[in-house]
């Protein structure tokens, strides 16, 4: 069974770096990792998504191993409004979609 | 701008009331779905639907049923609502292939049952 684990929390200040990883055991072997962000009174916002090593956007950069058992998302130099919840999504062998339980970020000042 | 569109953005029901959610997205995406969502447990996929009157059940579709008659609606029904029902429920749309798990949110229904 598959299942994606993630820290419940984590704190940053503005300006640095913040690096969210997710444990994922089990998911499909050709399908993607993708990333949301969630602020409170609002549905999830997709940010990212990739298959295999690294992928950058304008918002975020996301770091899969060869192994595919867990991504990392970093987030350069976080600002207040970055402060969310974010999630991991992935699909297990059996095609079903697979949420982490959502790690809440919170940058200081 | 894309827009997924829930009907109301809380609600108050009573036990054994039947309880209709609806969802509506101006994307033309095939792809539907229906979470709930509670603290420290994410979001968990109640049905999905990837094509008009297609349905398929996500991970906890005990005591919800779903309707898709039209590409742009996904309605989520309680059948008889129940207290363990309170929640936040969530929708989304997708594109099929590749885009299957860019997913667009609508703002969440937060329902109360008493």
């Amino acid at each position: 069974l598959a299942k994606t684990t993630q820290p419940i929390s984590m704190d940053s200040y503005e300006g640095q770096e913040v690096n969210i990883t997710c444990s994922h055991n089990n998911i499909a072997t050709n399908d993607y990792i993708t990333w949301y962000q969630q602020f409170p009174s609002q549905g999830p916002r997709f940010i990212i998504q990739g298959y295999k090593t690294k992928v950058t956007n304008e918002v975020a950069s996301l770091f899969i191993p060869a192994d595919r058992k867990s991504s990392t998302l970093s987030l350069p130099r976080v600002s207040l409004s970055d402060t969310a919840v974010y999630y991991c999504l992935a699909m297990d062998s059996s095609y079903k979609l697979i949420f982490g339980s959502g790690t809440r970020l919170l940058v200081r000042p | 701008d894309v827009k997924v569109t829930q009907s109301s953005r809380y609600l108050v029901k009573r036990t054994g009331e039947k309880v209709f959610l609806e969802c509506v997205q101006d994307m033309d995406h095939e792809n539907m779905f229906w979470y709930r969502q509670d603290p420290g447990l994410g979001l968990r996929l109640i049905y999905f639907s990837y094509d008009v009157k297609m349905k398929e059940k996500g991970d906890i579709p005990e005591g919800y049923s779903v309707s898709r008659e039209k590409k742009e609606r996904f309605s989520l029904i309680l059948e008889s609502a129940s207290t363990n029902q309170t929640s936040m429920y969530l929708c989304a749309s997708s594109r099929p292939g590749e885009s299957y798990n860019e997913q667009f949110f609508g703002p969440g229904t937060r329902l109360t049952v008493l």
